[in-house]
């Protein structure tokens, strides 16, 4: 099946530093990438579509500028989230889509940032 | 945009026990998935259904799109079921999808 990882897993930073987090399709190419985010006991919510070779997507109420997103590669796409706060703590988590007969989508580990 | 209603929102299950989650959205979509959240955060996915009927084991999925809903069904529920389950609908071209708030399950031994 469609593997997608995340790295890092878990990432604690001091308020005012940059963390980025990639993430990767290990075994099929993907030319559209997601991204999201999880705050405890909720539901996950989409933060912007990332297309490779072109600008990301972002959806309403996400600062492009706070939450840099790159997609280099059909296999990596990379979530900067520069100047961090503690209120951008949260549980990050990605996704890739798959082309062909369906477009399943599959979703990383996640990855938790805390920030101090 | 698309409404996601899942319910219940908690379940508790006696091992060995049945229970059916649904899936409620206020328009048609291209696609719907389910996914199961383990404790570490990790969605595994159980179904892609955009219609029809689908069996993987123990589970099993039902979609009525013209009638705007999903089914999930779980026979002979195990502890290793517990965790929270979403449904989520395609709903554009792209790939976005829009996810419910999950039925959060436990199973008791």
């Amino acid at each position: 099946g469609a593997v997608v990882s995340q790295h890092p897993s878990r990432v604690i930073c001091k308020s005012g530093t940059s963390v980025k987090i990639e993430c990767r399709s290990l075994d099929f190419q993907a030319t559209t990438m997601f991204w999201y985010r999880q705050f405890p006991k909720k539901s996950l919510m989409l933060m912007a579509t990332s297309n490779e070779g072109s600008k990301a997507t972002y959806e309403q109420g996400v600062e492009k500028d706070k939450f840099l997103i790159n997609h280099a590669s059909l296999t990596l796409s990379t979530l900067t989230v520069t100047s961090a706060h503690p209120e951008d703590s949260s549980f990050y988590i990605c996704s890739a889509r798959v082309w062909g007969l369906s477009y399943e989508q599959y979703f990383g580990p996640g990855t938790r940032l805390t920030v101090t | 945009g698309i409404q996601v209603e899942q319910s219940p929102p908690d379940l508790i299950l006696q091992e060995g026990a049945n229970s059916t989650l649904r899936c409620n959205f206020s328009d048609s979509v291209n696609n719907l998935q389910w996914f199961h959240q383990n404790p570490w955060g990790q969605l595994i996915n159980l179904f892609y259904i955009p219609s029809g009927t689908k069996q993987n084991g123990r589970l099993s999925a039902t979609t009525v799109a013209t009638e705007r809903y999903s089914l999930l069904y779980i026979s002979s529920s195990q502890t290793t079921d517990s965790g929270v389950y979403f449904c989520a609908v395609e709903t554009d071209s792209w790939g976005k999808l829009q996810f419910g708030a999950g039925t959060q399950v436990v199973v008791t031994p």
